[in-house]
């Protein structure tokens, strides 16, 4: 069935980096744009970042843009999130998800969130 | 940036009864770019209705959603004991894609 693992999370001092990764399987990687989405604890969702299905798009909140990149390797059905000065406030459950659609990626249309990930869990705190 | 305010924060309703849930934008929002996504505790979301009005593959029936513009609405029409929990909407037509900060629907 399609899936999406995420891993890397754990604790972090401020100002340290942190790198994500998803593992898709059971499904076409490479043809689908990818995202990160995060929960802050007992907070709502919030969306971070995405990529289209080569990478030749990418998008980001403005919380989080210039120190969070966004990449994948489709040889690999692996989807990053390279976390750089990390702040308390980034402290949250990170969830890769996948548009519900195959879409193109030079001109890539947006699309609703119809695989997620179970999360992994970042904490920044000295 | 699209502002999604949900309606009400809290809604306390009795399994059998129908639950109408709320979601306003701060700007209009295309009625083919808005989700609602169902969360249970300790679990990822769930995509339930896509394009304000189309059910995900696998969502019974009870789940619909309407509106346009600036206003949608997730109605559930009998709810189930498991349909109590959080639920959000999402605009995904322009970035920065935006939740609603979450209506909870509670046991009376």
């Amino acid at each position: 069935q399609e899936q999406l693992v995420e891993s890397g999370g754990g604790v972090v001092q401020p100002g340290r980096s942190l790198r994500l990764s998803c593992t898709a399987s059971g499904f076409s990687f490479s043809t689908y744009g990818m995202h990160w989405v995060r929960q802050a604890p007992g907070k709502g969702l919030e969306w971070v970042a995405l990529i289209s299905s080569e990478g030749s798009n990418k998008y980001y909140a403005d919380s989080v843009k210039g120190r969070f990149t966004i990449s994948r390797d489709n040889s690999k059905n692996t989807l990053y999130l390279q976390m750089n000065s990390l702040r308390a406030e980034d402290t949250a459950v990170y969830y890769c998800a996948r548009d519900s659609e195959e879409s193109g990626d030079i001109y890539y249309t947006y699309d609703a969130f119809g695989v997620w990930g179970q999360g992994t869990v970042v904490t920044v705190s000295s | 940036e699209i502002v999604l305010t949900q309606s009400p924060g809290t809604l306390s309703l009795s399994p059998g009864e129908r639950a109408t849930l709320s979601c306003r934008a701060s700007q209009g929002v295309s009625s083919t770019h808005l989700a609602w996504y169902q969360q249970k505790l300790g679990q990822a979301p769930r995509l339930l209705i896509y394009g304000a009005s189309s059910r995900a593959t696998g969502v019974p029936d009870r789940f619909s959603g309407s509106g346009s513009g600036t206003d949608f609405t997730l109605t559930i029409s009998r709810l189930e004991p498991e349909d109590f929990t959080v639920y959000y909407c999402q605009q995904y037509g322009t970035s920065p894609i935006t939740f609603g900060q979450g209506t909870r629907l509670e046991i009376k």
